[in-house]
């Protein structure tokens, strides 16, 4: 069974703070992505960040940057220079070679402060 | 289109009625997906088609649950006889088929069941 874990239901931060936020999954498999989507109020998902699991390097998207721990099945995101618009629902997401079928978290609600 | 149209953008129907969604993908994506997300949770998946056919339907809870996609484009879930515990939001995402290929998002149908 795949398993992703999201231990912080809301987050706030400072704009233009830092903040970072926790993901744990569980899997068997040895080949797969992982992916930070964000969701606003308009519900669409939108794709933050993908790591693949086979890299060891470090995925990073302008502000956005990922601290992936394979061995730990770690998945954290760091958002640097926080902005309003960065204020949404943030889902981690797993998900395997064959199609794209994604095992989502139960999502983190970041709120930016001005 | 530009990007994933799912319509209508919110329905409200009576308990024991039946539903249709719709979802218009991308040009030219093969692969389409249909996620639940019920409120406070990250999108459950429920089923993948490949083209036409269904290559993956394990995530249907049960049998009033239904999808199409005659065309190989648009597809359609099909709820019957709804109940109170279908209220959510149905998610729909589309991308090429492969692996590391993008899945984008719709901003989904708010169902309620009254």
């Amino acid at each position: 069974a795949q398993t992703v874990t999201q231990s912080q239901p809301e987050m706030s931060v400072q704009e233009a703070e830092t903040v970072t936020l926790s993901c744990t999954y569980d899997t068997s498999e040895n080949n797969y992505y992982l992916f930070w989507y964000k969701q606003p109020p308009s519900r669409q998902m939108i794709l933050v960040i993908r790591q693949e699991a086979y890299k060891q390097q470090n995925a990073t998207e302008n502000r956005f940057s990922v601290n992936f721990q394979k061995a730990a099945k770690s998945f954290s995101l760091k958002i640097s220079d926080s902005q309003l618009g960065d204020t949404a629902m943030y889902f981690c997401a797993l998900s395997y070679n064959t199609g794209n079928q994604f095992y989502f978290g139960t999502g983190t609600s970041l709120t930016v402060i001005p | 289109g530009a990007g994933v149209s799912q319509t209508p953008s919110n329905k409200v129907t009576e308990k024991g009625k039946y539903v249709e969604l719709r979802c218009d993908p991308i040009s030219g994506h093969t692969a389409l997906y249909w996620y639940r997300q019920s409120l406070g949770q990250g999108p459950e998946f429920l089923i993948y088609f490949q083209g036409t056919g269904a290559a993956d339907d394990s995530g249907l809870p049960n049998d009033r649950f239904f999808a199409v996609r005659p065309e190989g484009s648009v597809s359609t879930l099909k709820i019957q006889r709804t109940e109170r515990g279908d209220s959510a939001v149905y998610l729909c995402a589309s991308s090429f088929y492969g692996r590391n290929t993008e899945a984008f998002f719709g901003q989904g149908t708010r169902l309620t069941v009254v």
